[in-house]
């Protein structure tokens, strides 16, 4: 079946740096656009940005715009988000996720990341 | 501040029929059409409508959605109590090259 598997989240101070990884089965992965979308806690869902089927396109949520940097290795069935100079309102559960017009729509369980001194 | 409007709060009785609101404007709900998600806290979210008025399998016909302009709707009819949760609305923004969501509605069954 279909498996989004988010890891890489953790506790870091502000400033620093973080590589989010998410890995994908079950679909053909080089065919879809793929997702961040956060979440901070006890708030709503907040997307932070997208990539197209073959990376060629990306785009991102002004709050992270320039300091945020998605990726895609299609050999390898994995998206990443290289989180740069973060801030403490970055705290949040990063899900990976992918969908499109006709109902396909698959979401990870999330990783953590808290900013904080 | 959400992109799209959600009311915070909505509640009804077991077996009667609760609507949730979602307001945008041309650039999203207008022009893109409108996905809902149920959230339970602790898990992700779960699809329940795409393109405005289309169920996945799996999701039981109790649940309804349509959009009229630049706004959209969730109906939920014959609430159940496992219907408590957070709903999310979202649609493609033209102007901000990105998805947005609405704040999210808490329905509390009575």
């Amino acid at each position: 079946q279909i498996q989004l598997m988010e890891s890489g989240g953790g506790v870091v101070q502000p400033g620093r740096s973080l590589r989010l990884s998410c890995a994908a089965s079950g679909f053909t992965f080089e065919n879809y656009a793929m997702h961040w979308v956060r979440q901070a806690p006890g708030k709503g869902l907040e997307w932070v940005t997208v990539i197209s089927y073959n990376g060629s396109n990306k785009y991102y949520a002004d709050s992270v715009k320039g300091r945020f940097a998605i990726s895609r290795d299609n050999s390898k069935n994995t998206l990443y988000l290289q989180m740069n100079s973060l801030r403490a309102e970055d705290t949040a559960l990063y899900y990976c996720a992918t969908w499109n017009d006709s109902g396909f729509d698959s979401w990870g369980q999330g990783t953590l990341v808290t900013v904080s001194s | 501040q959400s992109v799209l409007t959600q009311p915070p709060s909505a509640s009804g009785t077991p077996g009667h029929r609760v609507t949730i609101s979602c307001s945008g404007s041309s650039s999203n709900i207008g022009s893109k059409t409108v996905t809902w998600y149920q959230q339970v806290p602790g898990t992700a979210p779960k699809l329940l409508i795409y393109s405005n008025d289309q169920r996945p399998s799996g999701v039981p016909d109790r649940f309804s959605g349509s959009k009229s302009g630049t706004s959209a709707s969730l109906a939920i009819s014959g609430l159940q109590s496992e219907d408590e949760a957070n709903y999310f609305c979202a649609a493609w923004d033209d102007s901000l090259n990105g998805r947005v969501f609405g704040g999210g509605t808490k329905l509390t069954v009575l």
